[in-house]
């Protein structure tokens, strides 16, 4: 069964603070690993996909990387619109239940001014 | 390009009665996907369809629930006889592949 934990469940910082969030993972055979955001009241927003160890992506203040266990979430002299929670995601091998994606619970990050 | 659309935005129902959800995927995605977020919990996989065909539905509940994406129109989520426990957030994505999912701003479901 696939599996996603994500550090630290929240994550106060200061405006210009910069941080990084962690998710762990175990799946089989990962077909990708996703990273969105979530504002309340509101559905996952697209950020990221990763494919293989090693991988990295950009946008704006976020940096997101991949390694064969876990996948960080770097974001970079944040302002307080990034305040949200980030969700991390993985898609395992086709069938059983892995078209869909396997999400962790979150991190909460409050970006104070 | 008009995103994932969802409606109703909040449905209010009282034990017994059925529950009817709606998605309207982005034009061009024909890969459609359902998930339920309880309060203080992560995003769980329900279903998965194409159009006219259910490819996955191993996340869902094999009773009461079910799902469609008829030839024409939205896909469809239904609960039937909802009790207190079904109250919970339901969001619809969609993809143009299996890869990437894009969703929607989700149903409110409240059981009284």
């Amino acid at each position: 069964e696939d599996q996603v934990t994500q550090s630290p469940e929240a994550l106060r910082l200061q405006e210009g603070e910069s941080s990084s969030l962690n998710c762990s993972y175990t799946v089989s055979g990962l077909r990708g690993l996703f990273w969105y955001r979530q504002d309340p009241g509101k559905g996952p927003e697209f950020l990221f996909t990763l494919y293989s160890a090693g991988e990295e992506k950009e946008k704006e203040r976020l940096k997101a990387t991949l390694t064969k266990k876990e996948s960080f979430l770097h974001i970079t002299a944040p302002k307080p619109e990034d305040s949200a929670t980030y969700l991390c995601a993985v898609q395992g091998a086709r069938g059983g239940g892995a078209d869909g994606l396997t999400f962790g619970k979150g991190t909460h990050l409050i970006i104070q001014p | 390009n008009a995103g994932v659309m969802q409606n109703p935005r909040h449905l209010v129902r009282r034990r017994g009665q059925e529950a009817r959800l709606r998605c309207s995927p982005m034009k061009g995605h024909s890969h459609v996907y359902w998930y339920r977020q309880l309060p203080e919990e992560g995003l769980k996989f329900m279903v998965y369809l194409q159009k006219e065909n259910i490819i996955d539905e191993s996340g869902m509940p094999k009773e009461r629930f079910s799902a469609e994406f008829p030839k024409e129109g939205p896909s469809i989520l239904r609960i039937q006889q909802v009790v207190r426990g079904d109250s919970a957030a339901y969001f619809c994505a969609s993809s143009p592949s299996m890869d990437e999912q894009f969703f929607g701003p989700g149903t409110r479901l409240t059981v009284l």
